[in-house]
C-alpha cells in the first residue's frame, strides 16, 4: 500500500507570492491533517479535513487555507508569503477523524521564502 | 491549551546503552503518540498509548503512560545507531476540537 505523498518536496518562493502544496493520503483514508514544523515553534497543527469538510483549525492567520477533494486528496494554500512561513509542511492521513486513530505522515514539503 | 514538555532536549549515548525520554503534559492525556523523525523528513509512527498504566513494546523500544495520565516515557534498550533521530510525543486534545499537540522533540545521537 502506497504511503502518504506530498508534492512538491522542495519549494522556493519570494515574499508576497502565494503557494499551493498537495497531499495524497493513503488509499481509503478520509482524514487529512496539515502541520507546520519550524525549529523555533516545533510541530504545530494547521487544520484537518474530513470528507471534504474542515473539521478543526489551529491558530494560524487566514492566509493559510486548505481544501479536500472527493478523492480525499488535499491542498493547502498560503497567500502573501512572509519570511516566517519558511518551514517544513507535513500532512498526515488517517482512516477517520478523532481520537484513537493513528496518523501516517508524508515526507513533507520544505518551503523556503526569500 | 495543552502543552507537552519533552526531556531531555537532546541526548548523546554510546551504542549499547539504555536511555529514557520523557514527555510531560500540562493536562490529562487522552491519547499519547510517539513518533520518530529523521531530520527534515516525515514522522514515523512508533506507538500509541491510551490507558493509564498502559505499556507497549516494539523491538527494543518500550513506551509507558503513567497511572495519572499526565506523563509518558519512551525507553530504548541496547541502543543502536539506527535509533538516532528526533523523538516526538504527541497528545490528543480530547473533546470535539480534536487535534494532536506535539512536544518540541528529543534529538538522540547514538555513537558507535
Amino acid at each position: 500500500k502506497a504511503g502518504v505523498t506530498q508534492t512538491p518536496r522542495y519549494l522556493i518562493k519570494t515574499r508576497g507570492q502565494q503557494v499551493t502544496l498537495s497531499c495524497s493520503p493513503i488509499s481509503g483514508h478520509r482524514s487529512v491533517s496539515w502541520y507546520q514544523q519550524t525549529p523555533g515553534q516545533g510541530l504545530q497543527f494547521l487544520f484537518e479535513y474530513f470528507s471534504e469538510t474542515q473539521r478543526n483549525k489551529g491558530n494560524f492567520p487566514g492566509r493559510f487555507s486548505g481544501r479536500q477533494f472527493s478523492n480525499s486528496r488535499s491542498e493547502m494554500n498560503v497567500s502573501t508569503l512572509e519570511l516566517g512561513d519558511s518551514a517544513l509542511y507535513l500532512c498526515a492521513s488517517s482512516l477517520f477523524s478523532g481520537g484513537n486513530n493513528e496518523q501516517f505522515f508524508g515526507p513533507g514539503t520544505r518551503l523556503t521564502v526569500l | 491549551s495543552q502543552e507537552l514538555e519533552q526531556s531531555p532536549q537532546s541526548l548523546i549515548v554510546q551504542e549499547g546503552k539504555n536511555l529514557t525520554i520523557n514527555c510531560t503534559s500540562s493536562k490529562t492525556l487522552y491519547g499519547l503518540y510517539w513518533y520518530k523523525q529523521k531530520y527534515g523528513e516525515g514522522l514515523i509512527f512508533l506507538m500509541m498509548l491510551q490507558k493509564g498504566g498502559e505499556e507497549k513494546s516494539h523491538e527494543k523500544i518500550t513506551a509507558k503512560l503513567d497511572e495519572k495520565k499526565q506523563q509518558s516515557s519512551l525507553h530504548i534498550t541496547a541502543s543502536q545507531p539506527s535509533h538516532a533521530g528526533i523523538y516526538l510525543c504527541g497528545a490528543e486534545s480530547g473533546g470535539s476540537n480534536y487535534k494532536l499537540t506535539f512536544g518540541k522533540g528529543t534529538l538522540l545521537t547514538v555513537n558507535p
